[in-house]
Order: structure tokens, then sequence, then C-alpha cells
């Protein structure tokens, strides 16, 4: 079964410091891949996504993921965070061989220091 | 920006009683899904409904749940007979196709059982 893990439950920075989420994927046919971010109260907004071509792709709010298909990883990243950037973040994972339907990790709950 | 709504934000509801969430999907799509995260978990799948009847669930929507597409704009979750760790927040979701086409969420219910 398909399955995505995000190893982080908490990751602190600084405003202004780069950021990286780590996530992983088990293997499958080829995956489509999301983030999507969720402020507190509200629901599931997609960051980006990936399903082919190049494997950096650009999303909202200055953030980006890279597809790296030797590691299983889609890594969220972004160069310099932004206070608003404290939210819930989640990857997700969806195969065009089977069920459509993306399977979520657990969300790493991202906290911005001033 | 077209929106998924739901309403109520928050329902209150006695064990054992039925209660009903409703959500209104983006006018176009045709993808319906529903969404639970109990609090602090991940977002886990229930159900998916496409043309008028169910194409998946997940062994969590057994049959106290049941979802419904009333009318050109509802699309409803019921839970029969409620319990306590029914307790959650649920998410709908919709989407204009599968496998890349991403899902759109609502701001979800919560949805407290006494």
């Amino acid at each position: 079964a398909q399955s995505v893990t995000q190893p982080d439950i908490h990751i602190t920075v600084s405003e202004g410091a780069s950021l990286e989420l780590r996530c992983n994927y088990s293997y499958g046919a080829t995956p489509y891949l999301f983030w999507y971010v969720q402020s507190p109260g509200q629901g599931l907004q997609l960051l980006l996504k990936y399903f082919s071509g190049d494997t950096l792709v650009q999303g909202i709010k200055g953030f980006e993921a890279e597809f790296k298909r030797s590691q299983s990883s889609f890594n969220l990243r972004k160069p310099s965070v932004h206070w608003s950037d404290a939210a819930e973040y989640f990857c997700a994972v969806a195969y065009s061989g089977g069920s459509y339907i993306p399977t979520f990790g657990r969300g790493t709950s991202l906290i911005v220091h001033p | 920006e077209p929106e998924v709504t739901q309403t109520p934000s928050h329902q209150v509801t006695q064990m054992g009683q039925e209660v009903i969430l409703r959500c209104v999907p983006i006018s176009n799509h045709l993808y319906f899904y529903w969404y639970r995260q109990i609090l602090g978990q991940k977002v886990e799948f229930l159900v998916s409904f496409y043309n008028n009847e169910i194409s998946e669930k997940s062994e969590i929507f057994d049959d106290q749940f049941s979802v419904e597409r009333p009318d050109g704009s509802n699309f409803t979750l019921k839970i029969r007979s409620t319990k306590l760790e029914d307790s959650a927040m649920y998410f709908c979701a919709s989407s204009p196709g599968q496998g890349h086409q991403p899902q759109h969420f609502g701001d979800g219910t919560r949805l407290s059982i006494l």
C-alpha cells in the first residue's frame, strides 16, 4: 500500500532562515506528489504538485519542492521563511497505476521564531 | 477563485444522534471526497464519490456513514449514530478529475460528540 512519511513532527526556524521539510513515499508506479498547507482553523491549501517533467517544481508563497526518484523523496523548501508561514504542512502521494486517492503524511508543524 | 464551502463550521452532537455535514463543491468539479482528521493526527480518507455513486471508500467508512448528492450542488456526509470517537475535523474536497488534478479542500467542520 502506498504510504508517506514525514519524519519531522515539529520544525522550528527563525524568520528569514531557510526551510526544508522532508517527505518520503513508498515505492510504486509513477507518483503524483503534493504538498498542502493547513493554517489553524482552516482547510488544506495546495502549495504545489508534481506529476511529470521538471523534477523541481515551483509553488505558491515562494515554496518549491524537488522530486528525487532515487531517494523516493519530495522535500519542500523555502529560501527565507516568513512568520506567516507558521502552519501544518502535509505531503501527499497518489499513484497512476492504482487508486488515485492521495495518501497523506502525518504532517509537520512549522514554528517560526521572530 | 471558486471555493469548496462547508457548513456548519462547528457541530456539537450528543452521542447516538445522527449528524449531517454539508458541503458545496466547486461547481465544475466531478469528484467529491470526505476526509477526517482526528485532533493531532493525519488526514484520513473516508470516501470518494463520482457519477452519483461511491467510487472508493476506506475501512473507516462503515455502515454508520453514508454520502449523498441530493441536488446539483450539495454533497453531504451522514453519520447515523455518532460515537465519541467520531469527534474530528471533517473535510470535504472536490477535484475536476483524478490523478494529477489536485483536490480542493473546504475549511472543514469540527464535529464534537458529547
